[in-house]
């Protein structure tokens, strides 16, 4: 079945280290996003991407770096300059330019140790 | 800075009620969608709303929207407890080009039996 995965389900984070969070759609959809979910909260766009090689800053891009070597993905690395990354990450993935929802994965939960 | 409120933050009510929940957003846009999420699951696309006067309906739940006033509403009618979860609306804007999804801070919805 066509979809998003997102691993790992749980992730855990040292003080001054990098993560990196994997996003991969077989949806063949040209836009992919990284959303940022804290307790109680809507969701903040991070990073997006609209074409393979091509991504743009959302709102809260501090602290985080984005690739989009590939369609299929678009991983996120959480750098050690993100002082607060505890949250739920989403990624999510649309046809670009075409008014129909994004599709989200099921998420990963970072934590620092 | 685009800004999307929804009101109420929490609701409780008893099953078989009706009840709205409220979306306002701060900048011209119409395009809005309305996602149910599951406590720690991911978000799941009920409504995509695309012009004004729009109205869609699926089962219990109807969205409605009105893009000069800014507003759209999700109304519940006849309560059951599987509708128990949290609602969010999202507005779209292009972005230079790029669409961008801006969420509220969603409606945590419970249903008393």
């Amino acid at each position: 079945d066509g979809g998003i995965t997102q691993s790992p389900k749980y992730l855990f984070r040292k003080e001054g280290q990098n993560v990196t969070l994997s996003c991969e759609q077989n949806l063949n959809h040209d836009a992919m996003y990284w959303y940022r979910q804290d307790p109680g909260q809507g969701l903040r766009l991070i990073y997006y991407s609209q074409i393979v090689n091509d991504f743009q800053k959302g709102d809260i891009a501090e602290g985080y770096s984005v690739s989009r070597e590939k369609k299929e993905s678009f991983p996120l690395t959480v750098t050690s300059a993100q002082k607060n990354p505890t949250a739920f990450y989403l990624c999510a993935s649309s046809i670009s330019r075409i008014n129909q929802p994004q599709h989200f994965g099921d998420g990963t939960r970072l934590s620092i140790l | 800075e685009l800004k999307v409120e929804q009101n109420p933050l929490f609701l409780s009510m008893q099953e078989g009620k009706n009840y709205t929940i409220y979306c306002n957003y701060s900048t011209t846009s119409d395009r809005l969608y309305w996602y149910r999420q599951d406590p720690g699951k991911s978000l799941e696309s009920l409504f995509v709303l695309l012009s004004n006067g729009a109205v869609k309906q699926e089962g219990r739940l109807m969205a409605s929207l009105d893009t000069k006033a800014r507003l759209s509403t999700l109304h519940i009618t006849a309560a059951v407890h599987d509708l128990s979860a949290t609602y969010f609306c999202a507005v779209d804007t292009y972005n230079f080009g790029n669409e961008k999804l801006t969420f509220g801070t969603g409606t945590r919805l419970t249903i008393i039996p």
